[in-house]
């Protein structure tokens, strides 16, 4: 059962463009949404993450749009550059004693020149 | 601060060898887990330590041991390595009470 499904897998975009990726979740108790940036041969790293009680968090160019009722969460790229071009996991975390973080698939971003 | 340090960046090892990845970090993080990152499965658990002395099994256990003696280490051992090991590994640390996770640089890892 994946509990976290993300789309699409892989998207191009053109310099400046905007770009979009999109998770939904089925797991009611998970209480904070992160989003990772991975470059190859590195590990994943924050990017930007949410709490279900707010609806957008904005850092910079970065923006995550929250749906709770939807149980859905996307990431926004705005002015997208070449060195976004990356690999964009988001992921959510259970509440309480549990730590453990649920992972998307993974979204390869080309952003062309 | 070198962060989170996984040893070694690469290694080849023939079904049915043994070995240990290696995991330190310097932030005196309470939580350390392991991962693994296959194509197009994204990360996958597979043991985390909420401390010294205390390990659970995440989604994919199976195939891995792992102790956590100190604060610093976390090492994930494979018992009798198979070729559905291959893949690269990421160890990673979240202190207090910061959901935020720190990842290492990732061993690969081949099994023939």
């Amino acid at each position: 059962q994946q509990q976290v499904k993300q789309s699409p897998q892989s998207l191009i975009v053109q310099k400046g463009g905007i770009s979009i990726i999109n998770c939904a979740y089925e797991n009611t108790a998970f209480d904070y949404f992160p989003w990772y940036q991975q470059f190859p041969g590195k590990g994943p790293a924050l990017l930007i993450a949410i709490r279900p009680d707010v609806s957008e968090k904005k850092e910079g160019r970065f923006t995550i749009s929250f749906n709770k009722s939807a149980k859905q969460f996307s990431l926004h790229i705005m002015d997208s550059q070449p060195g976004d071009s990356a690999t964009y996991f988001c992921a959510a975390n259970r509440g309480g004693s549990n730590y453990k973080l649920t992972f998307g698939k993974g979204t390869l971003l080309t952003v062309n020149p | 601060n070198a962060g989170v340090t996984q040893t070694p960046k690469f290694q080849v090892l023939k079904t049915g060898q043994s070995m240990t990845l290696q995991c330190a970090q310097d932030m005196n993080h309470e939580y350390m887990s392991w991962y693994r990152q296959d194509p197009g499965m994204g990360l996958r658990l597979i043991h985390y330590s909420v401390g010294a002395g205390i390990t659970d099994q995440g989604e994919v256990p199976n195939g891995y041991n792992v102790s956590r003696s100190t604060t610093e280490d976390f090492p994930l051992r494979l018992l009798s390595a198979a070729p559905s090991q291959t893949s690269v590994y990421f160890c990673a640390s979240r202190g207090g009470s910061s959901y935020e996770q720190y990842f290492g640089p990732g061993t690969r890892l081949t099994v023939t």
